[in-house]
């Protein structure tokens, strides 16, 4: 069963880091392209970001560029986030989810049950 | 960015209603349309990938179709399960976006 289990969030002060893990179970984890998408609250879906399965190639939305980095750990089936200069406007559920297997498309065919990144002071 | 336009925004239908959503690119994406299916609180799941292939264990009732600019997803004969918000997302660019839901309640 392809499992996705996030940890990380919390809450942080704007201008703070933090950093979110996704770890992935079920699947060949570096044959997936992974993904970050976030949801504000009461709002729709954003992209963030994503890595290939071999962790060399990376994508940001404008939104995040330069302040987040994403990244993933094939040894340990877990992909991260970081996230810094953090924003009131980054306040979302941040959720990981799953490309289709050896595929470049961007879509998520499984996603980890989300966490909330609270930006407040 | 391709922006993603869905309507309605929200509707109200009963159980056994054919129900259709309709969604439209802001430019051509080929067939590179998902649909997903949010319930409160919880992550969004695949329903349809590729315009119309249906995603394993998604039930019957749900289609998609469309190409180019225009596209729909219907539910044949709607469930209590199915009360939900529907989002489209196009991937025909490294720049996915999504469209802002269309929200289904029980009439």
């Amino acid at each position: 069963e392809v499992q996705l289990v996030q940890s990380g969030g919390g809450l942080v002060q704007p201008g703070g880091s933090l950093r979110l893990s996704c770890a992935a179970s079920g699947f060949a984890f570096s044959s997936h392209t992974m993904h970050w998408v976030r949801q504000a609250p009461g709002k729709g879906l954003e992209y963030v970001s994503a890595v290939s399965g071999d962790g060399d190639s990376t994508y940001y939305a404008d939104s995040v560029k330069g302040r987040f980095t994403i990244s993933r750990d094939n040894s340990k089936n877990t992909l991260y986030l970081q996230m810094g200069s953090l924003r009131v406007e980054d306040m979302a559920v941040y959720y990981c989810a799953r490309g289709p297997w050896n595929s470049g498309y961007y879509y998520f065919d499984h996603w980890g049950q989300g966490t909330l990144v609270t930006v407040s002071s | 960015d391709t922006q993603m336009t869905q309507s309605p925004s929200a509707l109200s239908a009963s159980v056994g209603d054919r129900v259709t959503i309709t969604c439209r690119a802001s430019q051509t994406i080929s067939s590179l349309l998902a649909w997903y299916q949010q319930k409160p609180g919880k992550a969004p799941r695949l329903l349809i990938h590729t315009a119309s292939s249906l995603e394993g264990g998604v039930p019957s009732r749900f289609s998609g179709s469309g190409s180019g600019t225009e596209f729909t997803l219907t539910i044949s004969s709607l469930q209590p399960d199915d009360f939900a918000i529907y989002y489209c997302q196009q991937y025909k660019t490294y720049s996915p976006t999504f469209g802002l839901g269309t929200k289904v309640e029980i009439k």
